[in-house]
């Protein structure tokens, strides 16, 4: 059972516009997301995150928004840029769970054209 | 400042044996988190050291277990090795104190294949 889904596998935005990804948990005691993002051959790096009081954290380019009721979350790429292209993980966890460690989605490719 | 180091990078086993991945945390971390990768997949979280004892574990069976040392490195050891244990294992390190909000720091990881 899937707790948290990206139900889009690839997503080809054009360079300059706006790049939008979505995720979507089952899991209703998850508080805090996290994005991260993949180059092949690379770890994941850590982009934004946003705790469950807040429905909106910027940073630069990036945008997290987060829909409790819907239990959805979605991350902005605005303008978006060729070293954009990667893998991103919606990634969740439940803070007081203890040392749960974080249930990732299955990830989206974000491919840039330009 | 150092970043996760993970060795080796590549490893290929047979069916049945035993593997040890390493892994060096970021400097100044003191928590330890595995996960693995299969292809296709997100990451799926083995377990996680803090102060050298496992304190949280996903849904894996007890052939992975693993180590932390006192400078905060550590080991994953998988016995009785299976083909579906073919994956990206990754190591990810976090800031002292609770790491519950703490965002995680990943390694490259190490990727196993299982023949």
């Amino acid at each position: 059972d899937q707790q948290v889904k990206q139900n889009s596998p690839s997503l080809s935005v054009q360079e300059g516009r706006i790049s939008i990804l979505n995720c979507d948990y089952t899991n209703s005691m998850f508080d805090y997301f996290l994005w991260y993002k993949k180059y092949p051959a690379e770890g994941p790096t850590f982009l934004i995150s946003i705790s469950s009081i807040k429905d909106k954290n910027e940073d630069g380019r990036f945008t997290v928004f987060l829909n409790k009721s819907a239990k959805h979350l979605s991350l902005h790429i605005v303008p978006s840029q060729p070293g954009d292209s990667a893998v991103y993980f919606c990634a969740a966890r439940f803070s007081g769970g203890g040392a749960d460690g974080l249930t990732f989605g299955k990830g989206t490719h974000l491919i840039i054209q330009p | 400042e150092t970043g996760v180091t993970q060795s080796p990078t590549h490893l290929i086993k047979t069916r049945g044996q035993q593997v040890t991945l390493r892994c060096s945390s970021q400097s100044g971390h003191n928590t330890v988190s595995w996960y693995q990768q299969a292809l296709g997949q997100g990451p799926q979280f083995i377990f996680q050291y803090y102060r050298e004892e496992e304190n949280g574990r996903g849904n894996f069976p007890p052939r992975f277990s693993g180590l932390q040392f006192p400078n905060y490195s550590s080991e994953l050891n998988v016995n009785a090795l299976e083909l579906d244990d073919s994956a990206l294992y990754l190591c990810a390190s976090s800031t002292p104190g609770s790491s519950y909000n703490s965002p995680l720091h990943f390694g490259n990881g190490t990727r196993l294949t299982v023949t």
